[in-house]
């Protein structure tokens, strides 16, 4: 059983570009998550999907952040127009529906220039 | 808005001991609590879930729950250096604390 995937691991961009993550959940896993993290900081919610819909976002999460998971499998999250503050380690987690025991990605790291 | 706390450490104890790592939270209705362990540099692995009042042991480690008093704890006993990573405690899955930093010394 392969685990939790997601690409690319490093993304560099510039203030202002938009950027596009990707996660692959366990297979049979109904539920994923998306969280950020930033350094000596817990990871910080940002929406989860129970198959192909969206459940729940967080407040917080600024209209620059959209994701989607269009057939219940994989799941993309976009950042448009990148601020430094942006940058920060996009973490992807899954688990089997009505339990929120997490399998973490290995996270992509974004640096914001 | 729902908090959860974490002593955020560092927590050093000797190779041995008992290390007792404590969180506390805010939403009295949560019904599910989650301990991680976190290495540095990797993704938080699941190591306890919790979800009756009590002690639940898997191994070395013990989650205790306490509803009432809202504090949720992990007992890891004859702690080992390679315990030595930063322990998220979870709240109802999706709020984690800022994370207890472990050190264990030989």
């Amino acid at each position: 059983d392969t685990g939790v995937s997601q690409d690319p691991r490093h993304k560099i961009t510039k203030r202002g570009q938009n950027v596009t993550f990707r996660c692959d959940p366990i297979s049979e896993h109904n539920r994923l998550y998306w969280y950020r993290q930033t350094l000596g900081q817990g990871p910080e919610f940002l929406t989860y999907f129970q198959n192909e819909a969206q459940l729940e976002k967080s407040r917080l999460l600024s209209d620059r952040f959209s994701a989607e998971r269009p057939k219940g499998s994989f799941s993309t999250l976009e950042i448009q127009r990148t601020e430094q503050g942006d940058s920060a380690m996009y973490l992807c987690a899954s688990s089997l529906a009505f339990t929120y025991e997490q399998y973490f990605g290995p996270g992509t790291r974004l640096t914001v220039t | 808005q729902k908090e959860v706390e974490q002593n955020s450490g560092p927590l050093s104890v000797p190779e041995g001991a008992i290390a007792s790592l404590n969180c506390t939270y805010s939403d009295r209705g949560s019904q599910s609590f989650f301990w991680y362990r976190q290495y540095s540099g990797k993704s938080p692995e699941l190591i306890m879930s919790i979800y009756s009042n009590g002690d639940k042991e898997d191994g070395r480690f013990t989650a205790q729950l306490n509803k009432a008093s809202q504090y949720v704890s992990l007992l890891i006993r004859d702690s080992q250096p390679s315990d030595s990573a930063t322990y998220l405690c979870a709240v109802a899955g999706l709020t984690f604390g800022q994370g207890t930093i472990l050190t264990v010394h030989p």
